[in-house]
């Protein structure tokens, strides 16, 4: 069956731009999470939906960080105004609602801010 | 408030023999834990889950771990390391808050 996608898969951008990274979760899955993993460093939680809305969005690093899910599906994170520090691989996974649910990830986005 | 500590940042064993990656973690909550591998450029992929039941987990791989609540960790042990196992491993605390915190990840190496 289809697994979490994201796209791109890639992505290369100028300093100051605002990138756009999609995520589609698997189906009938509830929970949807980012991750950004920079590297040489561990994994770091950005946000959290259950459904459409972000019961904890503590883990969004600045204000320039922002993201959407819409009709409990497919989600979006927008970086606007990139910097160099922006540069990692993120990563969204899905799971069935539930804390003892099983995350399944998507392949990543990676990043790169010149 | 949650947190995880992996104790290794790298484990180098020879293939044959055992496997140890140390998990230690802290929560304000009855927790669910869990350990992740990412092999190169794939994704991650869980290995085994932690939920209340038997402390003793059995995973994929002929991985387990055990929950200690006295010791608060949750060690991921191999009896026989295999070249294949060379990767990364990530253990994560989970409450039900949803949100969960990821260890800095441990880099196993297998030597022949």
């Amino acid at each position: 069956g289809a697994g979490v996608s994201q796209s791109p898969s890639n992505k290369v951008t100028e300093k100051g731009k605002d990138v756009e990274l999609r995520c589609d979760p698997i189906s009938g899955h509830t929970a949807l999470y980012w991750y950004r993993q920079s590297l040489g460093q561990g994994l770091e939680f950005l946000i959290y939906f259950q459904g459409n809305s972000a019961p904890d969005k503590s883990g969004l690093p600045s204000d320039r960080f922002s993201a959407e899910r819409t009709g409990g599906s497919v989600s979006t994170l927008t970086i606007q105004r990139t910097q160099q520090e922006d540069s990692a691989v993120y990563l969204c996974a899905s799971s069935l609602e539930g804390m003892v649910d099983t995350q399944y990830f998507g392949p990543g986005t990676r990043l790169t801010v010149l | 408030a949650q947190s995880v500590t992996q104790l290794d940042s790298h484990v180098s064993v020879s293939e044959g023999t055992p496997v140890l990656l140390r998990c230690n973690y802290s929560s304000s909550y009855s927790p669910s834990l869990f350990w992740y591998v990412q092999h190169p450029n794939k994704g991650l992929q869980l290995l085994l889950k932690y939920t209340s039941a038997a402390t003793l987990v059995k995973g994929i791989n002929g991985f387990e771990a055990e929950f200690k609540k006295s010791e608060t960790s949750f060690h991921l042990t191999k009896p026989s390391a295999h070249m294949s196992d060379a990767a990364e491993y990530f253990c994560v605390v989970k409450t039900n808050a949803g949100k969960s915190t990821f260890g800095d990840g441990t880099t196993l190496t297998v030597k022949p």
